[in-house]
């Protein structure tokens, strides 16, 4: 298995609600990313995990809470969130953990839209 | 502060013409630089890098790089452009910390 997966697809959620997005790799990969990416601009680091703890937050509101249950599993917990955080979440994975060279490997994404 | 610069914002060639996505990087140090494609509403695809050794970087779908460090730059290239080509590519550069720093991106466009 040589993919990222990603779920849901799509998600519409209020800015009451709670959601979880959810990533997977099988690849052995012992760094996990999460992204956020704006229509037609370069994908943002939110938070990195290696070797299942966190070692990068790139300052992000605590209405978005990462979770690394194992090695192969990363969640986004969402939680009052607000209209502009409404884009495309992408997670990623590589071999490494802190300064590998080694490239990262994108899932699909998931297409949030926060009403 | 490190950096990387895609001067263009979309670059138009036709079917069969080479191709140049252009890429400029400000870091200290050694560079790791990469460069991604993203097809509409997908993910990010890796397509090439450069760690050290050759300039010329060779990658997926027939996409090359030439690695220049007196510029300071990291061009993509390929020598016959096909409709399929057409997508957002990405440059980034590679941080200690673990963190890819991405171009503003640059959208190609092959016209049959």
């Amino acid at each position: 298995d040589t993919e990222v997966t990603q779920t849901p697809k799509h998600l519409v959620m209020g800015m009451t609600n709670k959601k979880s997005l959810k990533c997977e790799q099988h690849m052995g990969h012992r760094a996990m990313y999460w992204y956020k990416q704006k229509a037609k601009k370069p994908p943002e680091l939110m938070f990195v995990y290696s070797y299942e703890k966190l070692s990068i937050n790139e300052s992000v509101p605590s209405r978005f809470s990462p979770e690394c249950p194992n090695s192969s599993l990363l969640n986004l917990h969402l939680h009052a969130l607000q209209p502009e955080d409404s884009a495309l979440y992408l997670c990623a994975s590589s071999p490494e953990g802190l300064a590998g060279l080694n490239e990262q490997f994108f899932g699909p994404g998931t297409r949030l839209t926060v009403l | 502060a490190q950096s990387v610069a895609q001067p263009e914002d979309q670059v138009n060639v036709a079917e069969g013409n080479p191709l140049t996505v252009k890429c400029t990087y400000s870091v200290s140090g050694n560079p790791y630089l990469f460069w991604y494609v993203q097809y509409p509403n997908r993910g990010l695809q890796f397509l090439l890098k450069y760690i050290t050794g050759d300039n010329l970087v060779k990658g997926s779908y027939g996409f090359e790089a030439e690695f220049n460090k007196s510029q300071t730059s990291f061009h993509l290239k390929k020598p016959s452009a096909l409709v399929s080509d057409s997508a957002l590519y990405f440059c980034a550069v590679r941080l200690y910390t673990d963190k890819l720093i991405f171009g503003t991106g640059t959208r190609l466009q092959v016209f049959p």
